[in-house]
């Protein structure tokens, strides 16, 4: 059974940095894209970023660039998402998920469960 | 960036009825996805590549479209169908999702 299960999240103030974990179990972590997605409060989904399989290269929203950064642990079937300088926008949960398809057919089929980011004074 | 924009916002229809939710994007995309998101849950992928279902998904949920506009339908609405639908491009980096539609029971 693929479970990815999130962790990390909580109250934080503006401006401090914050890393999310998402452990993954039941397929072969290395082989796949693991991507960021967010969802604020009553809103919809918004895609935060992506890795590549052996970590080597990420790519990001336009939107979220430079203030996220994406990484992994392939030892330890755990992808990563650092937060840094947050501000009162980023409150989400925030979701990790596996890429799917080849281009142009991407797409998430497993999500975690997510975990609540609240930026606040 | 593609903006997909779904249509209705929300809806209510009754047990049994037909549904159709539509999502329409700014540009050509080559493939549409769809999830489904119950209240207090994380999405869940519900239609892939346009019209293929993903494992569990009733059959009575079918997936069309091309180019710019795409649409998810229910043949007959069932209680257990109450939920948030979002659809998401994959075509075009990056990934976007449409607003939502939020369908509720009657």
């Amino acid at each position: 059974e693929v479970k990815l299960v999130e962790s990390g999240g909580g109250l934080v103030l503006p401006g401090a940095s914050l890393k999310l974990s998402c452990i993954v179990s039941g397929f072969t972590f290395s082989d796949y894209w693991m991507r960021w997605v967010r969802q604020a409060p009553g809103k919809g989904l918004e895609f935060i970023g992506e890795i590549k399989p052996d970590g080597s290269k990420t790519n990001y929203a336009p939107s979220m660039k430079g203030r996220f950064t994406i990484s992994r642990d392939n030892a330890k079937n755990t992808l990563y998402l650092q937060m840094s300088s947050v501000r009162s926008e980023d409150t989400a949960t925030y979701y990790c998920a596996r890429r799917h398809g080849g281009y142009p057919r991407y797409y998430f089929d497993y999500w975690g469960q997510g975990v609540m980011v609240t930026v606040s004074s | 960036e593609i903006v997909l924009t779904q249509s209705p916002t929300t809806m209510a229809a009754s047990p049994g009825e037909k549904v159709t939710l539509t999502c329409r994007a700014s540009s050509s995309v080559s493939y549409m996805h769809w999830y489904q998101q119950r209240s207090g849950t994380s999405p869940k992928l519900w239609i892939y590549e346009t019209s293929k279902l993903a494992s569990g998904v009733p059959n009575r949920f079918s997936g069309s479209g091309s180019g710019t506009s795409y649409s998810l339908t229910i043949n007959s609405m069932e209680t257990e169908d109450a939920a948030t639908y979002y659809c998401q491009q994959g075509s075009s980096y990056p990934p976007t999702f449409g607003s939502g539609t939020k369908l509720e029971i009657k």
